[in-house]
């Protein structure tokens, strides 16, 4: 098994430009999540899908959208990149969404807007 | 902001010494966790203690919560240079969805 995937790994635009970033999970987990990790930040919730069709706003969504293609993929849309964009984006997935669940990270997209 | 503050931001020791790294958090929660990132990767989930636990371990791993204080630490007991890493503290709030609020981490250098 991969695991959770994420694709590209790295990724330079300018600002104005817009990109999807793709993530995939084959544990058959029920919920996926984008975060952002800034420096002395840690990761905050960007959006995330509790279950298929259905996703909801985090910590941070404003400048991004997101689509729960199915169950097993989860992609984050960035339509109108900004330098305050540039950030590590991890995708993450649990079995569920209940309080024990542990999530599953992926190897990160690493995003410079210029 | 950020619900967990993690104390402190580094941390450098030898190995085979042991490692303590704090976390603080602000509202209830359900559960804590801990969580390691290795440089350029993702997050792996090391341990996770509910609300009415005071002590959990795992290998060489030993998590406290205080929840009156509403603090918990991490223990890495007898370190290695391949425990060299960030460690993350995650708060789980609620019940019913799975949404974690992460700190700010602990840069933790294992020096052989």
């Amino acid at each position: 098994n991969a695991g959770v995937t994420q694709t590209p790994k790295f990724q330079v635009l300018k600002t104005g430009q817009s990109m999807t970033l793709q993530c995939a999970q084959d544990m058959n987990h029920n919920s996926m999540y984008w975060y952002r990790q800034d420096p002395g930040m840690g990761l905050r919730l960007i959006y995330y899908s509790a279950s298929e069709g259905t996703t909801d706003k985090g910590e941070v969504p404003n400048g991004y959208n997101v689509s729960r293609l199915n169950k097993r993929e989860f992609s984050l849309r960035l339509e109108s990149a900004a330098p305050s964009q540039t950030s590590v984006y991890f995708c993450a997935s649990s079995g569920r969404t209940g309080p024990t669940d542990t999530q599953y990270f992926g190897p990160g997209t690493r995003l410079t807007v210029l | 902001s950020q619900q967990g503050e993690e104390d402190p931001q580094a941390l450098s020791i030898q190995e085979g010494e042991n490692a303590t790294m704090n976390c603080s958090y602000k509202t209830s929660i359900n559960n804590l966790q801990w969580y390691r990132q290795n440089s350029g990767r993702g997050l792996v989930h090391l341990i996770l203690i509910r609300s009415n636990e005071r002590e959990k371990h795992s290998g060489r791993l030993r998590v406290t919560l205080d929840t009156s204080k509403k603090s918990s630490s991490l223990l890495i007991t007898a370190s290695r240079a391949a425990d060299t890493a960030s460690y993350f503290c995650a708060a789980f709030m609620g019940t019913s969805y799975g949404k974690l609020t992460f700190g700010q981490g602990t840069i933790l250098t294992v020096h052989p």
